[in-house]
């Protein structure tokens, strides 16, 4: 059973416009939502990450949106640049430094 | 600072052989975790360590995957008798201490493991 479903797989997006990429989990305990950024051969990298505490969390063009009734969050990339092409992942984890569970991904790919 | 270390990046093996795969966490970072990352997918967690304990091993496939940190710094991810099915990325990842609510996982570029 899948924790976090992750849409869409896919996605293509004019330079300037905003890409959206929702996340809806499962779990009530899950307590920390992190999304992250990974380019081909390299790790993931943390983005921004927000606690069920509160409802929106902004870091320059990024914005998580977070549901807790719907148990769904999102991120909001503005002004997208084709320097933000690559493949991002929602993950979320209980209390603590406890093991991340991850989506399945979405490939954005900005285009000029 | 220095980040999360793997090596080697790449490792070609042939099915039957055993691997060993290496993590160098940030210094000082107590929470060291193993994740398999097949093509195309999310990660996957393996296991992961608070110091040099193994707090969770539920993730590890089969008896022929083993992980063990023993002076509570660098990692080693063990695979006996290498499967196609084992091949993947393999990514580390670890974390500071915590006073609660959890601190932010670091990851390493991980190793591409291909069994042929």
């Amino acid at each position: 059973q899948q924790q976090v479903k992750q849409s869409p797989q896919s996605l293509i997006v004019q330079k300037g416009g905003i890409s959206i990429i929702n996340c809806a989990y499962e779990n009530t305990a899950f307590d920390y939502f992190p999304w992250y950024q990974q380019f081909p051969g390299k790790g993931p990298a943390l983005l921004i990450a927000i606690r069920p505490d509160v409802s929106e969390k902004k870091e320059g063009r990024f914005t998580i949106s977070f549901n807790k009734s719907a148990k769904q969050f999102s991120l909001h990339i503005m002004d997208s640049q084709p320097g933000d092409s690559a493949t991002y992942f929602c993950a979320a984890r209980n209390s603590g430094n406890t093991p991340l569970v991850f989506g399945k991904g979405t490939r954005l790919s900005v285009i000029a | 600072g220095a980040g999360v270390s793997q090596s080697p990046r790449y490792k070609v093996a042939k099915r039957g052989q055993d691997v060993a795969l290496r993590c160098d966490p940030i210094s000082g970072h107590v929470s060291l975790f193993w994740y398999q990352q097949a093509l195309g997918q999310g990660p996957e967690f393996l296991t992961y360590f608070q110091n040099e304990a193994q707090l969770d091993k539920s993730g590890l496939p089969s008896d022929r995957f083993f992980a063990e940190r023993p002076e509570g710094s660098v990692s080693t991810l063990k695979i006996q008798r290498t499967q196609q099915e084992d091949s993947a990325v393999y990514l580390c990842a670890s974390s500071p201490p915590s006073t609660g609510g959890g601190t932010e996982a670091f990851f390493g570029q991980g190793t591409r493991l291909t069994v042929v």
